[in-house]
């Protein structure tokens, strides 16, 4: 079956330092890969995504890589703020799966402190 | 933006009580999922709905759990009789119809509380 796996949280990290979160995945067929953001209180929400090998998804300066060869999908963000302090999902939706049923990640939680 | 809305957004109930957890989703979606998060942790699938009947379901949703579209933007999540273990954050999503729905993201709403006591 499909799996998500993301590297284990809580992360912490100052103000502008470099954000790596790492997500790697299994699936049977050929996903698309999500990352979604929830902040305090709400809703998960669309980040970014990316449907086939080596798309790089991009939003709010935060990047992932769908990287096939290594079947990952690691969030970057050069400079991180105090309001990216969320938690932040890996997520994947199969073709072979029915009706865009996505597997998500456990979650990593970032805090960024000023 | 159009957006898909829950209420309520905090649900208390005691043991055994039958809950009903509303959503409306986007109004051109035709795909509709409920997903459970506890305590703040793994989002878990429930239950995904089209075409007015369930396409797929977890082992998490069992003969307790029920879904229904009454009419033609509500989409209900039932617990008949529920459980302590039943606290939780739902969360109820939709995306568009289309045959590379799969490359659709879900977009959800921000969630009803449910406490079970």
């Amino acid at each position: 079956g499909n799996s998500v796996t993301q590297m284990e949280g809580p992360v912490t990290l100052s103000e502008e330092a470099f954000l790596t979160i790492n997500c790697t995945y299994t699936a049977t067929g050929y996903p698309s890969l999500f990352w979604y953001v929830q902040y305090p209180g709400e809703g998960l929400q669309l980040l970014l995504k990316a449907t086939k090998a080596d798309d790089k998804g991009s939003n709010k300066g935060f990047e992932a890589t769908y990287r096939k060869e290594t079947t990952s999908f690691h969030l970057e963000k050069g400079s991180v703020q105090v309001s990216d302090s969320a938690v932040y999902f890996c997520a994947l939706s199969d073709y072979n799966t029915n009706a865009g049923k996505s597997t998500f990640g456990d979650g990593t939680t970032l805090t960024v402190k000023p | 933006e159009p957006e898909v809305t829950q209420t309520p957004s905090h649900q208390v109930t005691q043991m055994g009580q039958e809950v009903i957890l509303r959503c409306v989703p986007i109004s051109n979606h035709l795909y509709f999922y409920w997903y459970r998060q506890i305590l703040g942790q793994k989002v878990e699938f429930l239950v995904s709905f089209y075409n007015n009947e369930i396409s797929e379901k977890s082992e998490i949703f069992d003969d307790q759990f029920s879904v229904e579209r009454p009419d033609g933007s509500n989409f209900t999540l039932k617990i008949r009789s529920t459980k302590l273990e039943d606290s939780a954050m739902y969360f109820c999503a939709s995306s568009p119809m289309g045959r590379d729905s799969y490359n659709s993201p879900l977009h959800f709403g921000n969630g009803t509380r449910l406490t079970v006591t």
